[in-house]
């Protein structure tokens, strides 16, 4: 089945400063890569995704970047502010058929200080 | 919409109890997901439903575990006896069918269970 490693697991920044937050899957046949944004306490959400067939996106301060032949991607926030402070965490999931599933990372406690 | 509706919120309960979580998912969503988070091992998938069928329960931990969708508006993970090691937030997540044109893939949790085990 598909194995998705995520780094760090820990980052802390300043406000104002980048964060990257890098993921790498196993499985050759995943097409779908969402990233997940879990504040303390609270329900994972949906931030930003990405397909195969894009090799960027950018949503505002947030965007994601895939190399489908290195099997990684990474999640980019610019200009990060203290409510950006949370768990993310990265996907994948192989489509087709009736196979939906996400495969998640173990998580990256983002401290953004200000 | 409500969104994604879990009951209870927190649990708590001794060992060898049995102990059900219950989760309505968003009306019209096809897909519906039970995970298990804790520190150690992250969000891990235990089972998940098309249609009220179960597609892939390779992640139920073992026979304790069972879950059940007897129709498209309600779900239960029953886990029977419990034990203290199944302490953890369970969180129940929907999603549309992709293959129907909707919204695809995106799933949406609620707000999850916290169950303690003692």
């Amino acid at each position: 089945g598909e194995n998705v490693e995520q780094h760090p697991s820990t980052l802390s920044v300043q406000e104002g400063d980048s964060a990257v937050i890098k993921c790498t899957y196993s499985d050759s046949a995943s097409n779908y890569f969402p990233w997940y944004k879990q504040e303390l306490g609270k329900r994972p959400q949906l931030i930003i995704d990405i397909r195969s067939n894009v090799g960027e996106k950018k949503d505002q301060r947030i965007a994601v970047t895939l190399n489908k032949t290195a099997k990684h991607f990474s999640l980019h926030i610019t200009e990060t502010q203290p409510e950006d402070s949370a768990v993310y965490f990265c996907a994948a999931s192989p489509s087709g058929g009736s196979n939906y599933k996400l495969t998640f990372g173990k998580g990256t406690l983002l401290t953004v200080n200000p | 919409d409500a969104g994604v509706i879990q009951s209870p919120r927190h649990e708590v309960t001794e060992m060898g109890q049995e102990v059900t979580l219950r989760c309505k998912p968003i009306s019209g969503h096809d897909y519906l997901f039970w995970y298990r988070q804790t520190m150690m091992r992250g969000l891990e998938l235990l089972i998940y439903f098309n249609n009220n069928v179960p597609i892939d329960d390779s992640g139920m931990p073992e026979d304790r575990f069972s879950a059940k969708m007897p129709n498209a508006s309600f779900s239960t993970l029953k886990i029977q006896p419990s034990e203290p090691r199944d302490s953890a937030v369970y969180f129940c997540a929907s999603s549309a069918d992709p293959s129907l044109g909707q919204t695809p893939y995106e799933q949406y949790f609620g707000p999850g269970t916290r169950l303690t085990v003692t």
